[in-house]
C-alpha cells in the first residue's frame, strides 16, 4: 500500500463545476503540500498545510491531522485548471517528501 | 517564473554515459532539493543541500551524486546511465529548508537514455 493515496486518479469536469481531490496518508507528517503540474511539465506549489484550511482565489485546501486526510477543492472550475494535482507529505526535513501518484484533472468548456 | 533555473531542458545520451544537470536556486534561497519523476515511480525525493552541506538523502542511487557550490548553484551527476534512469529531473529551492517553507520548482531536465 502506498503511503500517500490520491483519489480519483482521473477526473473530467465541465467548466463551472465544483471539484474535490482527496489525499490520504499513512505516515506521521509535519506538513502536506498540494502541487500543480501542467502538461508542459513544470510544477507549482499551491499550498503547504500543517493544520486547518487555506484559501487562495478559487482554490481551498483542508487537512484533518487526526484522520490523516486532506482535500483540495476548486470552485467554479475553468479549462485552465486542467493539470495534474499532486499531494505530497513531509516529515522532519522540508524537502524529503513522499508523493502521491497525482490526479489528472480535465475541465471541458 | 519560479526563479529556479535548470539546464539543460533536454538531454539525450546513451547507456553507460555520465551527465551533469545544473540548478540555480531563487535568489536568496539557501536550500536546494533534487527530485526524479518517472512514469512508473512517479515523483521521488533524491537529495537536499543547505548552504553547501548535504542535509537529507532520499532514494538516490550510488551512481548518482550531487553537490552545492559556494554560489549556491547545485549539480546532480548521473553516471553509468541505464535505460531506467530516463526521467524528468526537478530541482526546487527554499529559503532555509525549514518545515513550513514553500518550495519553488524549476522547469525540469528531461533525460532520455537510449
Amino acid at each position: 500500500k502506498n503511503e500517500v493515496e490520491q483519489s480519483p486518479q482521473n477526473l473530467t469536469a465541465q467548466e463551472g463545476e465544483f471539484i474535490t481531490i482527496n489525499c490520504s496518508y499513512s505516515v506521521g507528517i509535519s506538513a502536506l503540500h498540494w502541487l500543480q503540474q501542467h502538461p508542459g511539465g513544470g510544477i507549482v506549489s499551491l499550498f503547504m498545510l500543517s493544520s486547518g484550511k487555506k484559501k487562495h482565489g478559487r482554490l481551498i485546501a483542508t487537512i484533518n491531522i487526526q484522520e490523516k486526510h486532506s482535500s483540495l477543492h476548486i470552485t467554479a472550475s475553468h479549462p485552465r485548471d486542467s493539470a495534474v494535482y499532486i499531494c505530497a507529505v513531509g516529515g522532519g526535513s522540508q524537502g524529503n517528501l513522499i508523493f502521491g501518484k497525482g490526479t489528472k484533472l480535465s475541465v471541458k468548456p | 517564473d519560479s526563479g529556479v533555473t535548470q539546464t539543460p531542458k533536454h538531454l539525450i545520451t546513451a547507456t553507460g554515459q555520465r551527465v551533469t544537470l545544473r540548478c540555480s536556486p531563487r535568489s536568496g534561497d539557501l536550500s536546494v532539493y533534487w527530485y526524479q519523476q518517472s512514469l512508473d515511480q512517479g515523483l521521488q525525493f533524491l537529495i537536499q543541500y543547505y548552504n553547501g552541506e548535504e542535509r537529507a538523502k532520499g532514494n538516490i542511487l550510488e551512481r548518482f551524486s550531487a553537490q552545492q557550490f559556494p554560489d549556491l548553484h547545485s549539480e546532480l551527476n548521473l553516471s553509468s546511465l541505464e535505460l531506467g534512469d530516463s526521467a524528468l529531473y526537478f530541482c526546487a529551492s527554499s529559503v532555509t529548508g525549514g518545515v513550513g517553507e514553500k518550495l519553488f520548482f524549476g522547469s525540469g531536465t528531461q533525460l532520455s537514455v537510449l
